[in-house]
């Protein structure tokens, strides 16, 4: 069956502690993984898409990174506005859209 | 551009009404999508669409129906609410082209149903 876990499911940083999210999944047929922020009462911001195993991409302090088993969301020396929860999504199969799995995602919060 | 936009923000019904979700996009994305939340799970994918006309059954489909007549809207309708269709529902649109890699999915800031 198709999976997709994250972890930790909650998080908690001082201000500065760099740390990692991780996406674990289990699909056939990777069509691409997606990470998006979501702060609270709002929809889910985009973050980065990777496409394949060595892919990496960066944007301010975060920088995610995928394998053929998982991605990691890196986040180095985190500010406060950096809580929210994160969501790794995973487009699986070869047809339209209707391989789209979300994981339940981590809750991170940031203390100054 | 205004994104996606859905309304109402907040909605309580009694079991058994029906009503509407809106929702619509002005980036002239092809495919839309609906989706609920729950608290501490993932998104669920109700129904999608592909394109103007076309519609299939995502995940979790029952006790739902929707249309797309136009690129921008994507209706949800609730027939016969019951209390476990309280949830938060996005909506979401993206743009694909036939043979090229997915995009990102743009959403809505959601709608709070309570069924009571």
């Amino acid at each position: 069956e198709d999976q997709v876990t994250q972890s930790p499911e909650a998080l908690r940083l001082q201000e500065g502690e760099s740390s990692s999210l991780n996406c674990s999944y289990t699909v056939s047929g990777l069509r691409g993984l997606f990470w998006y922020r979501q702060d609270p009462g709002k929809g889910p911001e985009f973050l980065f898409t990777l496409y394949s195993a060595g892919e990496e991409k960066e944007k301010e302090r975060l920088k995610a990174t995928l394998t053929k088993k998982e991605s990691f969301l890196h986040i180095t020396a985190p500010k406060p506005e950096d809580s929210a929860t994160y969501l790794c999504a995973v487009q699986a199969g070869y047809s339209s859209a209707s391989k789209i799995i979300f994981g339940s995602g981590t809750r991170l919060s940031i203390r100054p | 551009n205004a994104g996606v936009t859905q309304t109402p923000k907040f909605r309580i019904l009694k079991i058994g009404q029906s009503m509407t979700l809106q929702c619509t996009q002005d980036m002239n994305h092809n495919y839309m999508y609906w989706y609920r939340q729950d608290p501490g799970m993932g998104l669920k994918l109700i129904y999608y669409s592909v394109g103007a006309g076309i519609t299939d059954k995502g995940e979790v489909p029952n006790g739902y129906n929707v249309s797309r007549s136009t690129t921008e809207d994507f209706p949800l309708r609730l027939e016969l609410a019951a209390p476990s269709q309280t949830s938060v529902y996005f909506c979401a649109s993206s743009y694909k082209v036939k043979g090229a890699n997915n995009q990102p999915q743009h959403f809505g800031d959601g709608t709070r149903l309570s069924i009571l």
